[in-house]
């Protein structure tokens, strides 16, 4: 069945960079969208961005342009998120998801998500 | 970017009894295009990543139990649990994916009283 796994935990210092990635298995990859989104402690999801079959096209949620970057690669089934200028309140677990067949701006796959820690 | 609020924050129910949740969203997400709302419902359960429920406000996810249901159209929508089972402990989400970006709501709790 459709999978996805996510790279492990990290811990980053404030304005550093960290990349997450989201491995999907038991699908067609290339023909899927793909999303990022997070979720701050005990908050709700706030929706990252979004990356279509291709990768050619890419749409970000506006207050993270410029520091936010996602891309994937069909030959081994991966996205990538990258986040850089980390602050606190990045401080969040970072779950990918793949868009639903029946709308791409739903999500019906789901990573187990990545915890990304920034403290100094 | 449109606003999705739902109410209650949290509810506790008795087992086998009904929980309501109601979501609204700042502005209509019906596509007058096609006449569908443009409206899904997550659950998340604790430690998990969120399972989608229903998309179109009202349309089932495959393997999702029938006790669970979606209604509304334009701004007001609710997922009704008609039986509510322990397995069904959980935060659930609206999100809209009418326009861009993609919201969801701040999530309703919902436990066993």
């Amino acid at each position: 069945q459709a999978q996805l796994v996510q790279s492990g935990a990290e811990v980053k210092k404030p304005g550093a960079s960290v990349r997450v990635s989201c491995r999907a298995s038991g699908y067609t990859f290339s023909n899927y969208y793909m999303h990022w989104l997070r979720q701050a402690p005990g908050q709700g999801l706030e929706w990252m961005g979004i990356i279509n079959p291709s990768g050619e096209n890419t749409r970000y949620l506006e207050k993270l342009r410029g520091r936010f970057t996602m891309t994937r690669d069909t030959s081994t089934s991966t996205v990538y998120m990258d986040l850089s200028g980390l602050r606190s309140e990045d401080t969040a677990v970072y779950l990918c998801a793949r868009g639903s067949p029946v709308d791409y701006y739903t999500m019906d796959v789901w990573g187990k998500a990545t915890a990304v820690i920034v403290s100094s | 970017d449109i606003v999705m609020t739902q109410s209650p924050d949290s509810l506790a129910v008795s087992l086998g009894e009904r929980a309501t949740i109601n979501c609204k969203s700042s502005q209509s997400v019906l596509h007058s295009s096609n006449n569908k709302n443009n409206l899904a419902w997550y659950q998340q359960k604790p430690g998990q990543p969120p399972k989608l429920l229903i998309y179109w406000a009202s349309t089932r996810e495959s393997g999702v139990p029938d006790r669970f249901s979606g209604s509304g159209s334009g701004t007001d929508f609710t997922l009704t649990i008609s039986s509510l089972r322990a397995e069904d402990v959980a935060v659930y989400y609206c999100q809209q994916y009418f326009d861009f970006p993609p919201t969801f709501g701040q999530g309703t709790e919902v436990e066993i009283k």
